[in-house]
């Protein structure tokens, strides 16, 4: 079975500092990853994803992940947070091969403030 | 190229009662997965679709149903609605969903109300 771990349920930062958000898996099989932002009201919007062609991987809005297989981590980081980068924020890990389901976590309300 | 589009947007119902939401996929894509999104419970797989055939099952109960038609559009039924199937309900499409590495690209979701 695969799940997925989402530290801390709410980030605040400062607009202008450095966005943080951590994302730990468990997989039997070599995983693939996602990171997802929800805006309210809305859908769900992909913002990257590893499939192990890179650990580094660049998303939209500046934003990137590092996949360290060492510490089964997939972690989220932007330099410089952006009011408009306020949103919830979700981590995922596909299903078992043969399989695109995905398989949450918990998600992150990042709050950036003025 | 259009986005996942989803109808009706909102829905509100009583218990006891049956609802029915679409989901047209984006063009070209095959495949079409459903999710729940509750704040208890956060995002949970509900079923998938791929050429008209459900491929895939989460674990809910069987007043949960869905379908495909021929042009990859979905629909999802839920049946004696309780108060605790007020949710987001999320469509996702992609290419052929056979493979970890295929993206799912998400609508805007269907928020129901059951009252």
């Amino acid at each position: 079975a695969q799940s997925v771990t989402q530290l801390g349920s709410h980030v605040s930062v400062s607009e202008g500092a450095l966005v943080l958000l951590r994302c730990n898996y468990s997989s039997s099989v070599p995983p693939y990853l996602f990171w997802y932002v929800q805006y309210p009201n809305q859908g769900l919007q992909l913002l990257l994803k590893y499939t192990s062609a890179a650990t580094l991987v660049k998303g939209i809005n500046g934003f990137e992940a590092e996949f360290k297989k060492s510490e089964t981590s997939f972690h989220l980081t932007k330099p410089s947070a952006h009011m408009s980068d306020a949103a919830e924020y979700f981590c995922a890990v596909s299903g078992q091969s043969g399989y695109s389901t995905l398989t949450f976590g918990k998600g992150t309300m990042l709050l950036v403030s003025p | 190229k259009a986005g996942v589009t989803q109808t009706p947007r909102y829905l509100i119902k009583t218990r006891g009662q049956q609802v029915t939401l679409s989901c047209s996929p984006i063009s070209g894509h095959r495949s079409v997965s459903w999710y729940q999104q509750t704040p208890g419970q956060g995002l949970q797989f509900l079923f998938e679709y791929f050429s008209e055939t459900q491929r895939n099952k989460g674990n809910f109960p069987g007043r949960f149903s869905g379908r495909q038609f021929s042009n990859s559009r979905s629909e999802m039924n839920v049946s004696t609605l309780e108060l605790g199937d007020s949710a987001l309900y999320l469509c996702a499409s992609s290419l052929a969903g056979g493979t970890q590495v295929d993206t799912q690209y998400f609508g805007p979701g269907t928020r129901l109300t059951v009252l």
